[in-house]
């Protein structure tokens, strides 16, 4: 039943290493979103596909990739991380590019 | 870049009593959203407002699209203990993608 979904709710891991978080909607939405919140709870936008096409990539490093396979999932990947990348990433989706946003529960990424 | 200045900052309340929050921006918005989160969890949605002068209820929360599509509030009335969690108010940027206030968290006291 779950609207949005992402996986894994958290991630630990090294400095350095590569990893990716998949996102994935079963709502027929063609539009999914990528925010980052930080450590004072303030989101901000990342990265928007409309049908699999990128809309936004917003001052991201080029470390972050996204990847949309098809409408329904935007997976998220970025590589060498860094401290500064420990983060709650959430995905979101809508069904147009003004319209509501639907949020998954979270990753919690952390990198020591 | 566009920014929403939402206030108070936190908030701490007696179960039972009212509160509001609100938001207002420098720029224009087309449409005013407000969510809440809860610990561990993503923003959901509670109320949407598209027009200005707008005046929404959903339950005990009620929401206002300022006439000058600068600002925004959010009531929410007789408090219980499950109001816990940070309020976000957002507006659609240019692009679609949301731009968030900082939020207002808000704590209940029974």
């Amino acid at each position: 039943d779950t609207a949005v979904s992402q996986t894994p709710k958290y991630l630990v891991t090294q400095m350095g290493n590569d990893k990716s978080i998949k996102c994935e909607q079963n709502l027929g939405h063609d539009t999914m979103y990528w925010y980052k919140q930080d450590s004072k709870k303030f989101l901000k936008i990342m990265f928007s596909y409309n049908n699999k096409e990128l809309i936004i990539n917003e001052t991201v490093p080029n470390r972050f990739s996204p990847k949309s396979p098809d409408k329904a999932h935007l997976n998220l990947h970025i590589n060498s991380l860094e401290l500064g990348d420990s983060a709650v990433y959430f995905c979101a989706s809508s069904s147009g590019l003004e319209e509501t946003q639907y949020f998954g529960p979270g990753t919690r990424l952390l990198v020591l | 870049g566009q920014q929403l200045n939402q206030s108070p900052q936190s908030m701490f309340i007696q179960e039972g009593e009212d509160v509001s929050m609100n938001c207002t921006s420098s720029s224009i918005f087309n449409t005013w959203l407000w969510y809440k989160q809860e610990p561990g969890e993503g923003p959901v949605l509670l109320i949407a407002l598209y027009k200005a002068g707008e005046l929404t209820s959903n339950g005990r929360l009620t929401a206002q699209f300022g006439i000058t599509r600068k600002d925004s509030f959010l009531n929410i009335s007789a408090s219980i203990p499950s109001d816990v969690g940070i309020y976000f108010c957002a507006g659609h940027g240019g692009a679609g993608h949301l731009i968030f206030g900082k939020g207002t968290k808000l704590s209940v006291k029974p």
